[in-house]
């Protein structure tokens, strides 16, 4: 079946600072989802983006699905960006990555 | 904003317990999903389903049944509750490809 790899798998960055979490996946997918997991344990929905570029205030995320890869930016960075970062492609079904743990320290 | 909840939030239960979670959608939505997931690591697709009176087994065997009687509703049953069903419980609703998911359900099987 398809792999979907993320990385890096950990990330700790001062607040303020830029960061960009990669996802690579090994076959063609109809969709791509990026999702923020909180403290919490509650999945928020960033971009549904099987291709192109989309913005949302700090957060950009670009996949170009011929080359089988997706980016999210986060700028200026802030502790509430905490939590682990997924990716999630549809050939069929939703298929996770393993995730990019991400800390900011103030 | 996606309206989709789930019950409890956090439940410990003892062995041999049954036990079932509650997930309902608002939005109307044909497909829903449960997944597994263990602190950190990534979710497993355990049931879904297309619609009413239609429910599939997802890629990772799980003892739980679900059931689809009205749209808005997806229940997941575990019939003896044991230990190794400590996780975390995530239901998703879905409109083509992009889903949203619901809080969660911590569960703890002591």
């Amino acid at each position: 079946g398809i792999q979907v790899e993320q990385s890096p798998p950990d990330l700790i960055l001062q607040e303020g600072a830029n960061s960009t979490l990669r996802c690579n996946f090994s076959d063609s997918v109809n969709n791509l989802q990026w999702f923020h997991q909180n403290p919490w344990g509650q999945l928020i929905n960033l971009f549904y983006i099987p291709s192109g570029t989309k913005q949302n205030g700090r957060l950009s995320a670009t996949t170009v699905a011929t080359e089988r890869y997706s980016l999210l930016y986060i700028s200026s960075s802030q502790t509430t960006d905490s939590g682990v970062y997924f990716c999630a492609v549809v050939p069929d079904k939703l298929i996770f990555g393993t995730g990019t743990r991400l800390q900011v320290f103030p | 904003e996606a309206d989709i909840y789930q019950t409890p939030r956090y439940l410990v239960i003892g062995t041999g317990k049954k036990i079932t979670l509650e997930c309902s959608q608002t939005m109307g939505h044909d497909k829903m999903y449960w997944y597994q997931q263990d602190p950190g690591m990534e979710l497993h697709l355990i049931h879904y389903s297309y619609g009413v009176n239609s429910t599939e087994k997802g890629d990772l065997s799980s003892e739980s049944t679900v059931s689809r009687i009205r749209t808005e509703h997806f229940p997941l049953t575990l019939e003896s509750a044991r230990p190794s069903h400590t996780s975390q419980y995530l239901c998703a609703s879905s409109v083509v490809d992009e889903q949203y998911f619901g809080p969660g359900t911590r569960l703890t099987v002591t």
